[in-house]
């Protein structure tokens, strides 16, 4: 089993829908989370750092974790055709490790 | 320049040729990494410096060689790839070596012929 599993895509949504990403994982031991966009020919751009449990919102998206569940996710509200990209999940524990552990990437296309 | 600059954005390479790949970070950060990005895969961790001293290197083979020569900069030595090696190779910076969210540069985009 992957520690982290991600659906490759890819998701296509109307411009203006809300957009639903997600991961799971299998590691209790991961405390931080966080999501990167990507775009085509870029490199990978953090968009939410998140510790623990609990909601975290800034402007348009918002990321969530469920621990108990083992499951994090990031919402797009109001999406827009620029939002179309590549979305990566990442964890790293606490046990002062730098090996952080990343998802394979969902493809969003977010179409106008 | 801002955040974390890599050269060339892309590369040609043969087998038998020697290149390297350049990384500037503008952010003050502590820690640089190599991670390299292939189709359908996760990000592999290559090598991780702190302070200029490497403390990964991530069972990698030896056609990669890394260099960190100061906190700003990293290189990545390459001589007698195989085809295989071909990917995108991002460099990554953070203000500390645990705990940080990692910054990237937009990567190169390596061919080997």
């Amino acid at each position: 089993q992957k520690e982290v599993e991600q659906d490759p895509g890819p998701l296509s949504v109307p411009e203006g829908a809300i957009v639903s990403l997600n991961c799971t994982y299998s590691n209790s031991a991961f405390q931080y989370f966080m999501w990167y966009r990507q775009y085509s020919r870029k490199g990978p751009e953090l968009l939410m750092y998140t510790y623990s449990s609990g909601n975290k919102e800034d402007g348009r998206f918002t990321a969530q974790v469920d621990k108990s569940s083992k499951y994090i996710s990031l919402f797009i509200r109001d999406s827009q055709p620029s939002d179309s990209a590549t979305y990566l999940c990442a964890m790293l524990t606490t046990s002062g490790t730098y090996k952080y552990i990343f998802g394979t990437g969902t493809r969003l296309k977010v179409l106008a | 320049e801002t955040g974390v600059t890599q050269t060339p954005r892309h590369l040609v390479m043969g087998m038998t040729n020697k290149k390297s790949l350049k990384c500037e970070q503008h952010l003050g950060h502590n820690a640089m990494y190599w991670y390299k990005q292939s189709a359908k895969k996760p990000l592999e961790l290559m090598f991780v410096y702190s302070l200029e001293e490497r403390v990964e290197n991530n069972s990698v083979p030896s056609r990669f060689s890394p260099e960190c020569p100061n906190s700003s900069h990293l290189f990545l030595h390459l001589h007698t790839l195989q085809p295989e090696d071909s990917a995108l190779y991002l460099c990554a910076s953070s203000q500390d070596l645990v705990n940080s969210p990692l910054h990237f540069g937009n990567g190169t985009r390596l061919t080997v012929t």
